[in-house]
């Protein structure tokens, strides 16, 4: 399988707990997106990196949240001190062409 | 602010008819828009897209349309299939983002 993958697909933590989330993209893929997904809500743009550049971070991105990616390959989104309002799907995608994103299955995030 | 606006959160239509799925938006700066495609349980799926410079794009069953005077573009399936009950997302590009609308669930009847 030569597709975008997610490692974990759940992971349920106590408030105050760091967590990490990795994204293996397509391999010659250079760009690779993180995203956030609500319910009932469609994937909210997080930050972008071009090669292990991080080239542009949303403002729903709070100084909590960090993400990577060291040498141009997988990538890694951290959440320090979770909160409630963090339980969401977390989704990366990868691209070699800007408009045509590869999705992975998401991480599923519940903070309890 | 919501730029890009699916505004029918649900579809149902008989297999073998044609789906149309809706979406607006807002900014003119747009240069692609999208349609993604979701299961439950597994990320979105990209399925056409189509420049602001064109009207039509047409790929197998899927033809998307833009009317970017009206600011408003549409997906078109034809003959609908069972396989095609999902949540499907209009987004349009802008720079190096994609925005996302909140989708709009298609079932295909029997």
């Amino acid at each position: 399988d030569t597709g975008v993958s997610q490692d974990p697909r759940h992971k349920i933590t106590k408030r105050g707990q760091n967590v990490t989330f990795r994204c293996d993209p397509i391999s010659e893929h250079n760009r690779l997106y993180w995203y956030r997904q609500t319910l009932g809500q469609g994937p909210e743009f997080l930050t972008y990196f071009q090669n292990e550049a991080q080239l542009e971070k949303s403002r729903l991105l709070s100084d909590r949240f960090s993400a990577e990616r060291p040498k141009g390959s997988f990538s890694t989104l951290e959440i320090q001190r979770t909160e409630q309002g963090d339980s969401a799907m977390y989704l990366c995608a990868s691209s070699l062409i800007l408009h045509e994103q590869y999705f992975g299955p998401g991480t599923r995030l519940t903070v309890t | 602010d919501q730029q890009v606006k699916q505004n029918s959160p649900s579809l149902s239509v008989q297999e073998g008819r044609i789906s149309i799925l809706n979406c607006d938006y807002t900014n003119s700066m747009f240069d692609y828009f999208l349609w993604y495609k979701k299961y439950p349980a597994e990320g979105p799926t990209f399925l056409i897209s189509i420049s602001s410079i064109k009207d039509k794009n047409e790929d197998g069953r899927f033809t998307v349309f833009l009317n970017k005077s009206a600011k408003h573009l549409s997906l078109h399936i034809v003959p609908s299939q069972p396989g095609d009950s999902a949540v499907y997302f209009c987004a349009a590009r802008l720079d190096d983002k994609i925005i996302f609308g909140k989708g709009t669930r298609l079932h295909i009847l029997p």
